[in-house]
């Protein structure tokens, strides 16, 4: 109940085609849903993020879609770019102030020039 | 130095042998983490520290061990590590303990070698 299950395990696009990486959990408790980049090399870093009160949110060419009633949620890069390749990481927070992180496997985007 | 720093970057040991990873942050933060990351699973939550005091232990081996000396400080020391234990080593911190933003801040984190 406690896991975050991510998909796909790799993705390659061409560059100005659209990213799209899905993840699905189980614990409605959960109540914060962060995507986190990973560059070759570094740790990873917060893109964005999204609360369950909302449907969408959008920020530049990033966008997540979140889908309460199934308990999904992905996240869309519009007009991919080389740049955007990464590995991705889709989370979701524990309820209350007490939870941790959970993180799902990772997508590893490539994008091709 | 601004963010999370973590020395050193590259560390290959015997299973003998004993070392310790160092994690520092600059950002003010509470709470510190120490996160494993292995090809093709899911970060893996090792210790928590908020405000030097050890909050969670993710049921890690004894033959790792945390310190936290002061709220910007960090240390994995390492024992008789196995193979299995080769990974990626992440350190981040967090304005509290288990954030309500949950934005953790990461270092580039520390790749582990056991021979």
């Amino acid at each position: 109940q406690q896991q975050v299950k991510q998909s796909p395990q790799s993705l390659i696009v061409q560059k100005g085609g659209i990213s799209i990486i899905n993840c699905a959990y189980e614990n409605t408790a959960f109540d914060y849903f962060p995507w986190y980049q990973q560059f070759p090399g570094k740790g990873p870093a917060l893109l964005i993020a999204i609360r369950p009160d909302v449907s969408e949110k959008k920020e530049g060419r990033f966008t997540i879609s979140f889908n309460k009633s199934a308990k999904q949620f992905s996240l869309h890069i519009m007009d991919s770019q080389p740049g955007d390749s990464a590995t991705y990481f889709c989370a979701a927070k524990g309820g209350g102030s007490q939870g941790n992180l959970i993180f799902g496997k990772g997508t590893k985007l490539s994008v091709k020039p | 130095e601004t963010g999370v720093t973590q020395t050193p970057r590259h560390l290959v040991m015997g299973m003998t042998n004993k070392k310790s990873l160092k994690c520092e942050q600059h950002l003010g933060h509470n709470a510190m983490y120490w996160y494993k990351q292995s090809a093709k699973k899911p970060l893996e939550l090792m210790f928590v520290y908020s405000l030097e005091e050890r909050v969670e232990n993710n049921s890690v081996p004894s033959r790792f061990s945390p310190e936290c000396p002061n709220s910007s400080h960090l240390f994995l020391h390492l024992h008789t590590l196995q193979p299995e234990d080769s990974a990626l080593y992440l350190c981040a911190s967090s304005q509290e303990i288990h954030t309500n933003t949950g934005e953790l801040f990461f270092g580039e984190g520390s790749r582990l070698t056991v021979l």
